[in-house]
């Protein structure tokens, strides 16, 4: 059964460094997104990207993050300058054409954020 | 934006038992899609089922059924002869059927079964 695939599981990094969070989404899918859990509380929206653009972000998505998909079937979250508060699960998820239809999340990548 | 209320924290039910969770949304919009996600303890978010506001017939997915009333904005998710394995965090979510395609999730539901 297709999957989406998320690499690396967990991911330690020091505040103020870059990390960027791959992702593989289903591929005959268009629609893909990044969710964030910070641990307990409830999944919150960042983007979705369609069409080879953002079509929507959150109040969350601000500068220090970005989203590419550079070959067609990577898609990645480049988080510029960590802060602590950026210590999350993040999903990655795709959807297919219609909007009836669920969408499929990967394992998660745990960022730490020391 | 739409939001997604799950108004228990937690849930505990025995082995073998029915429990339901609850789940209430809203929005101004006619045409929307709802679903009930299970996380369990490995972080992963796993579709339990799912249901377009269009149609009046209940989804049922074996063990797992839903209580849609459209009219209310009440989307409850039953589980019927609870097992062990149902133990996780439950999810419900929104997504629009025109205006863009993001998910909306509520805060979840944690269950527990007791064996």
């Amino acid at each position: 059964e297709p999957e989406v695939t998320q690499t690396p599981s967990h991911q330690v990094t020091q505040m103020g460094q870059e990390v960027i969070l791959r992702c593989v989404p289903i591929s005959n899918h268009l629609y893909f997104y990044w969710y964030r859990q910070i641990l307990g509380q409830k999944v919150e929206f960042l983007v979705s990207f369609y069409n080879n653009e953002i079509s929507e972000k959150s109040e969350i998505f601000d500068d220090q993050f970005s989203v590419e998909r550079p070959d067609g079937s990577n898609f990645t979250l480049k988080i510029r300058s960590t802060k602590l508060e950026d210590s999350a699960m993040y999903f990655c998820a795709s959807s297919g054409t219609r909007s009836n239809t669920e969408a499929f999340f990967g394992q998660g990548t745990r960022l730490t954020v020391v | 934006a739409q939001t997604v209320t799950q108004s228990q924290p937690e849930m505990s039910v025995q082995e073998a038992e029915t429990v339901t969770l609850s789940c209430t949304y809203d929005t101004s919009e006619s045409d929307y899609y709802l679903f009930w996600y299970k996380q369990p303890p490995s972080r992963q978010m796993i579709l339990v089922i799912r249901q377009e506001a269009y149609k009046q017939q209940n989804a049922t997915e074996n063990r797992f059924s839903v209580n849609f009333q459209k009219a209310a904005k009440s989307f409850s998710l039953k589980i019927s002869d609870s097992q062990l394995g149902d133990a996780a965090m439950y999810f419900c979510a929104y997504r629009s059927a025109n205006t863009g395609n993001q998910f909306y999730f509520g805060t979840g539901t944690s269950l527990t079964v007791i064996p």
